[in-house]
């Protein structure tokens, strides 16, 4: 089976770093996603690691440790249209599915 | 881009109805399409995974009789929630991915609001 855990809430103030945080567990393990998605909105895609180390993608940046089962997702320079909710998903390397974390909501101050 | 197209946006129907939701791959063919659920505040639950020409495949805790898939044509994935109850009520969205242009990534439908009254 698999298990994908992120905490439910954080904040911060606008301008600032944040770092989302996601440990999972997999019985076969062919890569990791970050979505971002706001209310009543579907998912958008933001990283995609099935490597270990460091992706940039602009402010974002996401990291993987497939040893460790921990990826992370690195918001910079946060601004006020950051506050959404952030989904890491891993996909099955047998069946191709993409199984979801509880998510993140995370709300971003002035 | 790939696009994933899914209609309606939103629905509203009383108790004791069918509703269906398709989902279509506009410019590309996906053998394979996966159906989320996603209540409140809630990440999103994947469903059943929906095979062109053969019978999906359900999650555990699924029920296949009520939520029927039908996957007819490599661009045509449909949910049909049978006999709704105000419990169906949620964010359903579907996602094809397009392997092997682009395996890393899943592409999501704009999802579905169905609230049954």
């Amino acid at each position: 089976g698999q298990n994908i855990d992120q905490p439910t809430e954080m904040t911060a103030t606008e301008g600032a770093i944040v770092q989302i945080n996601c440990t999972y567990q997999t019985s076969g393990f062919n890569g990791l996603f970050w979505y971002q998605q706001h209310a009543g909105e579907a998912p958008t895609f933001l990283s995609y690691n099935v490597l270990d180390g460091l992706e940039e993608k602009g402010r974002f940046s996401s990291f993987l440790s497939r040893s460790k089962g921990y990826s992370y997702l690195l918001l910079k320079e946060l601004q006020m249209k950051d506050s959404a909710s952030y989904l890491c998903a891993v996909r099955d390397l047998n069946t191709d599915k993409l199984i979801f974390g509880t998510g993140t909501r995370l709300q971003v101050f002035p | 881009g790939a696009v994933v197209s899914q209609h309606p946006s939103w629905v509203i129907c009383k108790s004791g109805t069918s509703v269906k939701i398709e989902c279509r791959s506009l410019d590309f063919q996906a053998t394979t399409m996966f159906w989320y659920r996603q209540f409140p505040k809630q990440s999103l639950m994947l469903m059943a995974t929906s095979n062109e020409g053969s019978k999906a495949t359900y999650e555990q805790g699924v029920e296949k009789d009520k939520f029927l898939i039908n996957h007819a044509s490599l661009t045509l994935s449909t949910l049909t929630v049978t006999s709704a109850h105000p419990e169906d009520s949620s964010f359903y969205i579907c996602s094809a991915g397009i392997p092997p242009r682009d395996p890393t990534e899943a592409f999501f439908g704009q999802g579905t609001r169905l609230t049954v009254v």
